[in-house]
């Protein structure tokens, strides 16, 4: 039973497309998150929610929209989408005021 | 495999040695420090974390050592078994909150021969 699960794992697109990635936690946390990791392995955050309430919204381009349903979802659209926005895209959950993040498997999101 | 190309820092080991991967931080006001391990294809893993109150922590097999004179942290493992091979990251905030902003290191390559 995974405990973050996120949807699709792989997404293969045009540039100009929008797409969606869903993200599912099924740990009871209140804390969710959205890191960007690029082709260097380079991990960075781009939103964070607590109890369904935005905390973090690091400089990210407005086509980025998360929304967040419930405190088990946490979404991620993604409006005309760019070459530069070609990364894997994990999706993570934490207890409040916790470091222990657990992630997801990652969307690997490829823009031709 | 997946790191073919990374310029990622990489650390070999033999089966059974010990491992000591470093990491330096910036921020001198961070006050929480934790170490993940990202294998192949899959999310990072909390291993182990420390506040800066702390300059040792010990878990099963792994120890996390911190320098804040140095701004310095490293994680050791213990007997490094194949099943360490993976990217081990620092991250380091200036406080935990509700939001937590973990601010993710570069990252080390641990290659295990056996």
């Amino acid at each position: 039973d995974t405990a973050v699960s996120q949807t699709p794992k792989y997404l293969v697109t045009q540039m100009g497309n929008d797409k969606s990635i869903k993200c599912e936690q099924n740990l009871g946390h209140d804390t969710m998150y959205w890191y960007k990791q690029d082709s260097k392995k380079f991990l960075k955050i781009m939103f964070s929610y607590n109890n369904k309430e935005l905390i973090i919204n690091e400089t990210v381009p407005n086509r980025f929209s998360p929304k967040s349903p419930d405190k088990a979802h946490l979404n991620l659209h993604i409006n005309s989408l760019e070459l530069g926005d070609s990364a894997v895209y994990f999706c993570a959950s934490s207890r409040s005021f916790s470091g222990e993040l657990f992630f997801g498997e990652g969307s690997r999101l490829t823009v031709l | 495999g997946e790191s073919v190309g990374l310029h990622l820092p990489t650390l070999s080991v033999q089966e059974g040695d010990n491992s000591i991967i470093n990491c330096a931080y910036s921020n001198s006001a961070s006050d929480y420090f934790i170490w993940y391990k990202q294998e192949s294809g899959k999310g990072p893993q909390f291993i182990i974390d420390i506040r800066s109150n702390m300059d040792k922590r010990q878990g099963q097999r792994v120890t996390v050592l911190l320098n804040k004179t140095v701004k310095h942290l490293s994680l050791q493992i213990a007997a490094t078994q194949p099943g360490d091979s993976a990217v081990y990251f620092c991250a380091e905030t200036p406080r935990i909150y509700h939001g937590n902003k973990l601010v993710f290191g570069a990252g080390t390559i641990l290659r295990v021969k056996s």
